[in-house]
């Protein structure tokens, strides 16, 4: 089974400043892969940014990047240049790549607001 | 539209009415994903479909849920005598490759129980 972790239910940022949203997990499964949504208000879950878990180098997606510490269970996310259309919420997210593959397990997610 | 498309984007009923949800997911993805959220919650899996088989059900979809996708298009969502308990976002995603990273969700159905 999976867990994820988000221990910040709220968090605010400065327009243009970088954040650092939380996430830690637990599996028994040997390869994984975390992944970042965005939900705005609207309620669709958007896509951000994706890590394998054997990838060598942590993932970076224009000002999304993935803080990918494997020894220590986690996979922060960091926003630069923090936009007021940045203001949502944020769910850390993993699939193990065997057994339940096509299952994502969501963690209780991060609201993020951005002040002008 | 090209998008995953949900209808209703709410539904109110009655404790122990019947509802249905419809997901239209993005034409070519053969891969259609239903999860459920709770307020303060983040999504939880409930089944997965490759064209029109039902390859993968959560535990959480008990005996009053049921899912089909008939003619591997569009999919429904039926929940038999609603509780409380069931009121949440229904989400629906789709895919065309295994690769979740490709997956789309819709905007989702709220449903509240009264």
């Amino acid at each position: 089974a999976q867990k994820i972790t988000q221990t910040q239910p709220g968090m605010f940022v400065q327009e243009k400043e970088a954040v650092t949203l939380d996430c830690t997990y637990d599996t028994s499964d040997p390869s994984y892969g975390l992944f970042w949504y965005k939900q705005p208000s609207s309620g669709e879950m958007i896509f951000l940014i994706y890590q394998g878990s054997y990838d060598q180098q942590n993932a970076t997606e224009g000002r999304y990047s993935l803080n990918f510490q494997k020894a220590r269970k986690s996979a922060n996310l960091v926003i630069s240049a923090s936009q007021l259309g940045d203001s949502a919420m944020y769910f850390c997210a993993m699939r193990p790549f065997s057994g339940s593959a096509r299952q994502l397990t969501f963690g209780s997610g991060t609201q993020l607001t951005v002040l002008p | 539209d090209t998008g995953v498309s949900q209808n209703p984007r709410h539904k109110i009923t009655k404790r122990g009415q019947n509802v249905t949800f419809r997901c239209d997911p993005i034409s070519e993805h053969n891969r259609l994903y239903w999860y459920r959220q709770t307020l303060g919650q983040g999504p939880e899996f409930l089944t997965y479909f490759q064209n029109e088989a039902q390859l993968e059900k959560s535990r959480l979809l008990s005996d009053r849920f049921s899912a089909e996708r008939p003619k591997g298009s569009f999919s429904t969502l039926e929940i038999q005598r609603t509780e409380q308990g069931d009121s949440a976002m229904y989400l629906c995603a789709s895919s065309f490759t295994e690769s979740l990273t490709e997956a789309f969700f819709g905007q989702g159905t709220r449903l509240t129980v009264v």
